[in-house]
C-alpha cells in the first residue's frame, strides 16, 4: 500500500508570493493534518481536516488555509509568504475521530524556502 | 494548553547499551502519548504509544514508561543498535482522536558501533 505522499518535495519562493502544497493520505484514512517543522523544533500543528471539514486549527495566521477534497486529499495554502514561513511542511493521515487509533502516518514533507 | 518538553536535545550511546529518552508534559488531562522516530529526509514514523491506564508498554526492544504523578514519560531502547540513530519525538494524541498532537522538540539519538 502506498504511504502518505506529498508534493512538491522542495520549493523555493519569494517573499509575498503564494504557495500550494499537496497531500494524498493513505487509502482508507479520512483525516489529514498539516504540521510545520522549523529546524531544531518539533512539528507544530496547523490544521486538521476530517470528512472535508476543518476539525482544528493551530496558532497560525489567516495567511494559512487548507481544504480537503472528496477523495480525502488535501491542500495547504499560504499567502503573502514571509521569510519565517521557511520550514518543512508535514502532512499526516489517520483514520480520524471515532476510532481507537491515535497514530498518525506522515509523508516525507515539503521543504519550503522563502527568499 | 499542553506543553511537551524533551529537555535533552541529543544523546549518544554505545551499541548494545540502553538508550533512555525522556519527555515531560504539563497538562494531566491528556491521557495518551506516542513516540515517533524521524530519519533525515523522511517524515516521522510511529514507534510506540502508551495510555494513562497503563504505566508501561513494551514492543520488542522498545519500552515506554509513564509516570502520571510526575507527568513524565520515557522511552527505553535495549539493546541500542546503530540503525536506531534518529530524532525521537514524544507527542500527545491531541484534544480528540489524533491529528492535533503537540510534539516535543525531539532528541537526536546517536548509537555508536
Amino acid at each position: 500500500d502506498a504511504g502518505v505522499t506529498q508534493s512538491p518535495t522542495h520549493l523555493i519562493k519569494t517573499r509575498g508570493q503564494h504557495v500550494t502544497l499537496r497531500c494524498s493520505p493513505i487509502s482508507g484514512h479520512k483525516s489529514v493534518s498539516w504540521y510545520q517543522q522549523v529546524l531544531g523544533q518539533g512539528p507544530q500543528f496547523i490544521f486538521q481536516y476530517y470528512e472535508k471539514e476543518e476539525r482544528g486549527r493551530g496558532n497560525f495566521p489567516d495567511r494559512f488555509s487548507a481544504r480537503q477534497f472528496p477523495n480525502y486529499s488535501s491542500e495547504l495554502n499560504v499567502n503573502a509568504l514571509l521569510l519565517g514561513d521557511s520550514a518543512l511542511y508535514l502532512c499526516a493521515s489517520s483514520l480520524g475521530p471515532g476510532t481507537d487509533s491515535y497514530e498518525q502516518y506522515f509523508g516525507p514533507g515539503t521543504r519550503l524556502t522563502v527568499t | 494548553d499542553q506543553q511537551v518538553k524533551q529537555n535533552s536535545p541529543s544523546l549518544s550511546v554505545q551499541e548494545g547499551r540502553i538508550s533512555i529518552l525522556n519527555c515531560d508534559y504539563t497538562n494531566s488531562m491528556f491521557d495518551y502519548f506516542l513516540w515517533y522516530k524521524k530519519y533525515p529526509a523522511e517524515g516521522p514514523t510511529f514507534l510506540i504509544s502508551i495510555s494513562s491506564i497503563k504505566d508501561k508498554n513494551e514492543d520488542g526492544r522498545f519500552t515506554v514508561f509513564l509516570n502520571k504523578s510526575a507527568k513524565h514519560l520515557s522511552l527505553h531502547i535495549v539493546p541500542s543498535q546503530p540503525g536506531d540513530s534518529a530524532v525521537y519525538f514524544c507527542a500527545d494524541k491531541g484534544n480528540t482522536n489524533a491529528g492535533k498532537s503537540t510534539f516535543g522538540d525531539g532528541t537526536t539519538l546517536t548509537v555508536k558501533p
